[in-house]
């Protein structure tokens, strides 16, 4: 089953403005990983954030992780076109890398 | 450095039919994975290799689907018979570092995608 959740399913906004989803999952984690997935292509891997970790910062890009809720938020700053993808939050445990369904997000010129 | 080659890209079948799957991961990668996602469902993982063992493979519905990884390196995936419900994307992945379990950072191929008629 999948253990992560993001919220919200899909999001559509302007170039310019920023973009932020949620991931939420329910048991221990070791690391929570963020991928990026472009219409009909492979995923790729965005950023890591370990369990004892708060906040991370890739670019345009933070993470930030609150393992007493149980959440993770993914921010995408001065967004732009080519960010339009669905986004995965994944969650690293013992046993294995689960996937949450996604956020499809829509950045429109 | 190359990434992970997958084939073939597309692949169209009637149920009952076989099909495979071809993936050579990033050359030194210990790690190789395979996913199946369904449209509109993030990727679940099917099996994992360290090798050319299996680390992993709860989730591989073993009455129809086979895996196998010679030489540590290349990997090929069989769906035989393929029903209906097996129309979706399989994603092939690679890591570095061997050991951890879905730890590392995963390196994905471009896909195969399956349609079962």
């Amino acid at each position: 089953s999948q253990q992560g959740e993001e919220d919200p399913q899909a999001l559509s906004i302007q170039e310019g403005e920023n973009a932020t989803m949620n991931c939420s999952y329910k048991t221990s984690i070791n690391n929570l990983q963020w991928y990026r997935q472009n219409s009909g292509r492979g995923l790729v891997h965005l950023i890591l954030i370990r369990s004892n970790e708060r906040e991370k910062h890739s670019g345009r890009l933070r993470v930030t992780l609150d393992t007493s809720k149980k959440s993770s938020s993914l921010l995408i700053t001065a967004s732009r076109a080519a960010d339009t993808a669905s986004y995965f939050c994944a969650t690293a445990g013992f046993q294995k890398l689960v996937f949450g369904t996604g956020t499809r997000l829509l950045v429109s010129p | 450095e190359a990434g992970v080659a997958q084939s073939p890209r597309y692949k169209i079948i009637e149920k009952r039919q076989s099909v495979a799957f071809w993936c050579n991961p990033i050359s030194g990668h210990a790690t190789l994975y395979w996913y199946q996602q369904i449209l509109g469902q993030g990727p679940k993982l099917l099996i994992q290799f360290q090798n050319n063992g299996v680390v992993d493979d709860s989730q591989l519905p073993k009455d129809r689907f086979s895996a196998e990884r010679l030489k540590g390196v290349d990997s090929t995936l069989k769906i035989q018979p393929a029903k209906l419900e097996d129309s979706a994307v399989y994603l092939c992945a690679s890591s570095f570092l061997s050991g951890g379990r879905g730890l590392e950072t995963q390196y994905f191929g471009p896909g195969t995608r399956l349609l079962v008629l």
